[in-house]
C-alpha cells in the first residue's frame, strides 16, 4: 500500500509569483486535505476536497485554490504570493470526509524570498 | 467552533523516566480526538485516536491516551521514554459528524526533548 505522496519537497519562490503543490493521496482514498503549517505553530486547515467538489473551507484568502483529480490526486495553487506564506504544506488524505482518520504526507516546504 | 490547547510547548525529561503531555479541547458538539508525532522535517505521523468505547486508548511506540469528557482532555503518557521519541507532539480534534466537510483543529505542538 503506498502512502501519500508530495511533490516537490522544497521550493522557493519569490513574492507575487504563482506556485502549485501536488499530492497523491494513499491508495483508494477519496479525500484530500490541505493544511499550512507555519513555523513553530500547529497545522492549519486550508481546504478538502471529497470526490473532485472542495468540501470545506479555512480562513484562508481566495489566492488559495485547489483542484482534485478524478484519481484522487489534488493540487493546491497559491497566487500572488505573500511571504507569510513560507511554510510547510501537508497534504492528508482519508477513505472518506466523515469520521475516518486522515494520514499525512511528508509535505512541501514553501520559501517565499 | 472547536480549539485546542496544549498546555507544554516544551517538555524536558530524561531517558526512561515517565512522560505526560497535556491537552484541552473546546467544542460545542462532541468531538473524536487524535495525536500526531512529528520528527524533523517531515509530516504527521498518527499515533493514537479517540473515536468511541474505552477511553483508554492505546497507540503506537508505547504511547497510550486518556479521553475525559468532564474534563475535555486527551492527555498523552508513556511510562518510559527513549532518545528516539523526541519530536514534536500535536493534538487535535475532529467535530463528530458524518456530514462532509469535517477538519483537523491542531494545538500549537508540545516539543518532547529526552535527553540521555
Amino acid at each position: 500500500e503506498t502512502g501519500v505522496t508530495q511533490s516537490p519537497t522544497h521550493l522557493i519562490k519569490t513574492r507575487g509569483q504563482q506556485v502549485t503543490l501536488r499530492c497523491s493521496s494513499q491508495s483508494g482514498h477519496n479525500t484530500v486535505s490541505w493544511y499550512q503549517q507555519a513555523l513553530g505553530q500547529g497545522p492549519q486547515f486550508i481546504f478538502q476536497y471529497y470526490r473532485e467538489e472542495e468540501n470545506g473551507r479555512g480562513n484562508f484568502p481566495p489566492r488559495f485554490s485547489g483542484l482534485q483529480f478524478p484519481n484522487y490526486s489534488s493540487e493546491l495553487n497559491v497566487n500572488a504570493l505573500e511571504l507569510d506564506d513560507s511554510a510547510l504544506y501537508l497534504c492528508a488524505s482519508s477513505l472518506g470526509a466523515g469520521r475516518e482518520t486522515q494520514y499525512f504526507g511528508p509535505g512541501t516546504r514553501l520559501l517565499v524570498l | 467552533a472547536q480549539s485546542v490547547t496544549q498546555l507544554d510547548s516544551q517538555v524536558p525529561v530524561f531517558e526512561e523516566a515517565p512522560v505526560e503531555l497535556r491537552c484541552n479541547y473546546s467544542s460545542s458538539v462532541s468531538v473524536y480526538l487524535f495525536w500526531y508525532v512529528q520528527y524533523p522535517n517531515q509530516g504527521l505521523q498518527l499515533l493514537l485516536k479517540y473515536l468511541s468505547g474505552s477511553t483508554l486508548v492505546k497507540g503506537i511506540n508505547g504511547f497510550e491516551a486518556e479521553f475525559n469528557k468532564s474534563q475535555t482532555s486527551f492527555h498523552l503518557r508513556k511510562p518510559s521514554v527513549h532518545i528516539s521519541d523526541t519530536a514534536e507532539y500535536f493534538c487535535a480534534v475532529r467535530e463528530r459528524r458524518e456530514t462532509s466537510g469535517s477538519r483537523l483543529t491542531f494545538g500549537e505542538g508540545t516539543q518532547l526533548t529526552v535527553n540521555p
